[in-house]
């Protein structure tokens, strides 16, 4: 049962230009949502989360957007740099308590030069 | 430097073979997290401690096993029991009073 989704396993854009990488999720009690960012044979490193109350967050190039009726988040990073291509996870909580995360299968993103 | 470390980077070892991946954090945090990452399934929670000599099951402990006698401290154990114990595994790290998790530098365990 795969309660966090991102269903696109790969994506490729250009230099400069919006990459927008969506999760969705089935877990209507999930509170706190991240993003991580990893590269090969490395650990992943955090990005950006959103909590539940609110529907975006943004962080220099990178901005998450909460959907919570459609029960679906996206990053978009703007511009898009050579050096964001890694794998990124979408991950969710909902026990802040115990911080115990479910993540996405992960997408590979591909910046262009 | 603050961090967590865990050794070996890679580990080769016989089937039937037990092996202790290490996790070392000088964070100061009271959660730590082991994780397991396996190609196209993202990260699967094995086990996690929120506070020393404490910890809990995550989603698929069975064949492994955790101790956390220091706060610094908190070693993963693949069993043989483990029926496929070839992958990436993450240790991790959380302060108190934030969602964010800390991850180290994972550890490849390759069984033969």
């Amino acid at each position: 049962d795969q309660q966090v989704k991102q269903n696109s396993p790969s994506l490729s854009v250009q230099e400069g230009r919006i990459s927008i990488l969506n999760c969705d999720y089935t877990n209507s009690m999930f509170d706190y949502f991240l993003w991580y960012k990893k590269y090969p044979a490395e650990g992943p490193t955090f990005l950006i989360s959103i909590s539940s109350i609110k529907d975006k967050n943004e962080d220099g190039r990178f901005t998450v957007f909460l959907n919570k009726s459609a029960k679906h988040l996206s990053l978009h990073i703007v511009p898009s740099q050579p050096g964001d291509s890694a794998v990124y996870f979408c991950a969710a909580t909902k026990d802040g308590h115990t911080g115990k995360l479910i993540f996405g299968q992960g997408t590979t993103l591909q910046v262009k030069p | 430097d603050g961090g967590i470390t865990q050794s070996p980077k890679y580990l080769f070892r016989k089937e039937g073979q037990n092996v202790t991946l290490s996790c070392e954090q000088n964070l100061n945090h009271d959660a730590m997290y082991w994780y397991r990452q396996d190609p196209g399934q993202g990260l699967r929670l094995i086990y996690y401690s929120q506070i020393v000599n404490d910890f809990q099951k995550g989603d698929i402990a069975e064949g492994y096993s955790v101790s956390r006698e220091k706060k610094e401290s908190f070693p993963l154990t693949v069993t043989s029991a483990q029926k496929n114990p070839t992958a990436f595994y993450l240790c991790a790290s959380r302060p108190s009073g934030t969602g964010e998790l800390f991850f180290g530098e994972g550890s490849r365990l390759t069984v033969l």
